[in-house]
């Protein structure tokens, strides 16, 4: 299996809702990523688990809080968010986060804050 | 904050040329290079890694590598229609200790049948 997961494909939310992105892979890899990409810009990454431990916050606002339950899934969950973070919302994966690593991408999840 | 810069293009090349996307980089310690094909409305797909000097062939696509200019490009021969993506230069760097990919802004191709 040499795929990332990401459900669901398309979420549509409120500013007051809570909802949560999951992510899976089944490749062995420990390092897992949170990116978010806007429109002809390219991925921004959010975070890093290595190890299943968060090893990078890119100053993500609190409203996004990560959470690494086992080394094959991420979760992102989202409370009281903007509608400027409509956005794709990506899930990669790598052997460890070390200098050599390919990262491979899920198919991401369209979020629309309305 | 460390910076890639490829051209944003578009970039129009016809049917069965060679398309050449190119990217520099700021970072002098950078070690690892990669490239990323991205349909509209899709996810970054990796295409290609390269870790040394020189050339790195893997069908019709060619990356290239001078860490002395801090340059890589990515040669696609006989484009075709299905090569028309924006493409994304990746390079891995240590920020404040934290090991991260850098993306450039891509460059859109379009291929002209």
């Amino acid at each position: 299996d040499t795929e990332v997961t990401q459900t669901p494909k398309h979420l549509v939310m409120g500013m007051t809702n809570k909802k949560s992105l999951k992510c899976e892979q089944h490749m062995g890899h420990r390092a897992m990523y949170w990116y978010k990409q806007k429109a002809k810009k390219p991925p921004e990454l959010m975070f890093v688990y290595s190890y299943e431990k968060l090893s990078i916050n890119e100053s993500v606002p609190s409203r996004f809080s990560p959470e690494c339950p086992n080394s094959s899934l991420l979760n992102l969950h989202l409370h009281a968010l903007q509608p400027e973070d409509s956005a794709l919302y990506l899930c990669a994966s790598s052997r460890s986060g070390g200098r050599v690593d390919e990262q491979f991408f899920g198919p991401g999840t369209r979020l629309t804050v309305l | 904050q460390k910076e890639v810069e490829q051209n944003s293009g578009p970039l129009s090349v016809p049917e069965g040329a060679i398309a050449s996307l190119n990217c520099t980089y700021s970072d002098r310690g950078s070690q690892s290079f990669f490239w990323y094909r991205q349909y509209s409305g899709k996810s970054p797909e990796l295409i290609m890694s390269i870790y040394s000097n020189g050339d790195k062939e893997d069908g019709r696509f060619t990356a290239q590598l001078n860490k002395a200019s801090q340059y890589v490009s990515l040669l696609i021969r006989d484009s075709q229609p299905s090569d028309s993506a924006t493409y994304l230069c990746a390079v891995h760097q240590i920020i404040q200790g934290a090991q991260k990919l850098v993306f450039g802004q891509g460059t859109r191709l379009t291929i002209n049948p």
